[in-house]
């Protein structure tokens, strides 16, 4: 039971440069997210998918695109890297998106570099 | 703008001691509480959730919370060097909003 698959593990990116990261969740989970954490920063959250089939903004979308390809997979595109986003990135699933809440399983990580 | 705050250490502990780690939040509506432990270069694992006021135990680990207060801890007990990381809090409403997280150092 692999849980949350993020590649790939480690990039450098050259500034303009464009690039899509890749999550998929083998536990049959309907919501998805991506995150960032930067030091000092914690853990931010990019974009979520609540189901498949929906993709909405969360409090840093500026610079990237998300695609929910079906339950398993949901990717996140930055079409010109910059510095800024220089980071690690989180691809997490939970199991429901309202109630009582599911806990997030995350995957393993992305380490991004833009020169 | 819903916030979830913690100290961020680093917080050290002796070994076999009980390590307290505390966290407050701005949202009263939130339902679910959670910890997550992440070390060095690892992504974030949950170890515990916790949804009514009161305490809840598993193992080494207490979650407590105080609604009323706006507050949630965790507390570790006879804690072991296995046990230096970074701990969230995280607090669920609609979405899970982390704290930033504090660092234990466990000193054998």
């Amino acid at each position: 039971n692999a849980g949350v698959t993020q590649n790939p593990k480690f990039q450098v990116l050259k500034t303009g440069q464009s690039m899509t990261l890749q999550c998929a969740q083998d536990m049959n989970h309907n919501s998805m997210y991506w995150y960032r954490q930067d030091p000092g920063m914690g853990l931010r959250l990019i974009y979520y998918s609540a189901s498949e089939g929906t993709t909405d903004k969360g409090e840093v979308p500026n610079g990237y695109n998300v695609s929910r390809l079906n339950k398993r997979e949901f990717s996140l595109r930055l079409e010109s890297a910059a510095p800024s986003q220089t980071s690690v990135y989180f691809c997490a699933s939970s199991e429901a998106w309202e109630g009582h809440g599911y806990g997030y399983t995350f995957g393993s990580g992305t380490r991004l570099t833009v020169v | 703008q819903k916030e979830v705050e913690q100290n961020s250490g680093p917080l050290s502990v002796p070994e076999g001691a009980i390590a307290s780690l505390n966290c407050t939040y701005s949202d009263r509506g939130s339902q679910s509480f959670f910890w997550y432990r992440q070390y060095s270069g690892k992504s974030p694992e949950l170890i515990m959730f916790i949804y009514s006021n009161g305490d809840k135990e598993d193992g080494r680990f207490t979650a407590q919370l105080n609604k009323a207060s706006q507050y949630v801890s965790l507390l570790i007990r006879d804690s072991q060097p296995s046990d230096s990381a970074t701990y969230l809090c995280a607090v669920r409403d609609d979405k899970i909003i982390f704290g930033k997280g504090t660092r234990l150092h466990i000193l054998p």
